[in-house]
Formats: structure tokens, C-alpha cells, sequence
């Protein structure tokens, strides 16, 4: 039982580069959610998709853009990374629109330089 | 004021000890509320839900009080593997936006 996978597990970017974070989960989930986490800070969200088809700005969604590609799958892209996006994402996923709670993958480490 | 607020501690206890965490939310509107755990460099994994008054997991207790708009989560009989850090969660304006609080550190010493 995988659950939540999410790849690369870690990335280094330089200044200007993009690059594209996967995440595909197995447990038939409807909704999916990006987060990122800096040192000190909560775990902040940037884009999540209440069901296929949809997807919505979270609280810091700027220089990043979403796929659902299908229910499996929620990608996050980076187009021109930058340094203050170093940080560790997590993808999670959730049945019953997050009530339950949700369920994350281990994250990306990305630093950009 | 942040939507949640916790303690960063660290909180070292000794093993056996029971240790309360305390986290405070400012939207009096929320119905529900979690705790999650984080080991060090890895996922949050949920610990418990908050639905009601409270809610009792074995050695893990987590009450909410609307009226202070605080949950609390207490741990009785410490152990070393209960070293983490502990999340809380509060949902904004539905259970798809999530806003988790910055954590509180446990370090459970022999």
C-alpha cells in the first residue's frame, strides 16, 4: 500500500529553471493538496484540487502552477525558480474533502540556488 | 494574530512524565480540529481528530475549549519514540484549506 508518492525526493534548481514536482496516490482519494514547509513556519498551502477537474489558489500559490492530470495524479510546477522557493513540498491527499484529515507523501527536498 | 498559534518549546521531559501542549486558533468558526505528529524530516502523519470536546487515543488526550478558542493535547506516561514534533490543525473556511500551526517540539530523555 503505497499511499501518497511523491517524486523527486530531492532536487537542486538554479535561479531560473524550471522543473515539475509529481505526486500520484493510490487510495482513490478525491481531493489533492501541495504544501510547503519552511524552518519555523506551519506548513503553508499553494494549490489543492477538491475532486478531478478542479484546482485552487491556497495561501502562497504565486510562481507555482497545478495539474490534476487525472484522480491519481497532482503535479505542481515550478516555470522560474527562484531562491525563496527552497524549501521541502508535500503533496497529501484526503477522502471526504479533508474531514478525516489527510494523508502526505514524504516530500521533496528543493533547494534553488 | 496567526490563525494558529503553538508553543515552538522545546519541551524535554523524562520518560514517564505527562506533558501538555497548548495551541490557540482565531477562527471561531471552525468545528473540528487535528493533531498531527513530525519526525524529523519526515511527513505529518495525523495523530488525532478533535471533533467535539474532546477525544481520548490511549495515552493521548485532546481537548477543545470554543469559548477560549484553545485545543490542548495531552500525553501521559512519556516515552522516548514520543519524540517528535506535534502539529495542530485547524481548517479555514472548509476542510480543504487546511492551516497547520508551526509545531510544538517533544524531546522524551531516559
Amino acid at each position: 500500500n503505497a499511499g501518497v508518492t511523491q517524486t523527486p525526493k530531492f532536487q537542486v534548481l538554479k535561479t531560473g529553471q524550471s522543473m515539475t514536482l509529481q505526486c500520484a496516490q493510490d487510495m482513490n482519494h478525491n481531493s489533492m493538496y501541495w504544501y510547503r514547509q519552511d524552518p519555523g513556519m506551519g506548513l503553508r498551502l499553494i494549490y489543492y484540487s477538491a475532486s478531478e477537474g478542479t484546482t485552487d489558489k491556497g495561501e502562497v500559490p504565486n510562481g507555482y502552477n497545478v495539474s490534476r492530470l487525472n484522480k491519481r495524479e497532482f503535479s505542481l510546477r515550478l516555470e522560474s525558480a527562484a531562491p525563496s522557493q527552497t524549501s521541502v513540498y508535500f503533496c497529501a491527499s484526503s477522502e471526504a474533502g479533508g474531514r478525516d484529515g489527510y494523508t502526505f507523501g514524504s516530500g521533496t527536498r528543493l533547494t534553488v540556488v | 494574530r496567526k490563525e494558529v498559534e503553538q508553543d515552538p518549546g522545546p519541551f524535554n521531559v523524562p520518560e514517564g512524565a505527562t506533558v501538555a501542549f497548548n495551541c490557540t486558533y482565531s477562527n471561531s468558526a471552525s468545528q473540528s480540529f487535528f493533531w498531527y505528529r513530525q519526525d524529523c524530516r519526515k511527513e505529518p502523519k495525523l495523530l488525532m481528530s478533535v471533533y467535539s470536546s474532546g477525544n481520548e487515543d490511549g495515552r493521548f488526550t485532546a481537548q477543545l475549549n470554543r469559548a477560549s478558542q484553545y485545543i490542548s493535547l495531552l500525553i501521559r506516561d512519556s516515552k522516548l519514540s514520543d519524540s517528535a514534533t506535534y502539529l495542530c490543525v485547524v481548517p479555514s473556511g472548509g476542510y480543504n484549506k487546511l492551516i497547520f500551526g508551526a509545531g510544538t517540539r517533544l524531546a522524551v530523555h531516559p
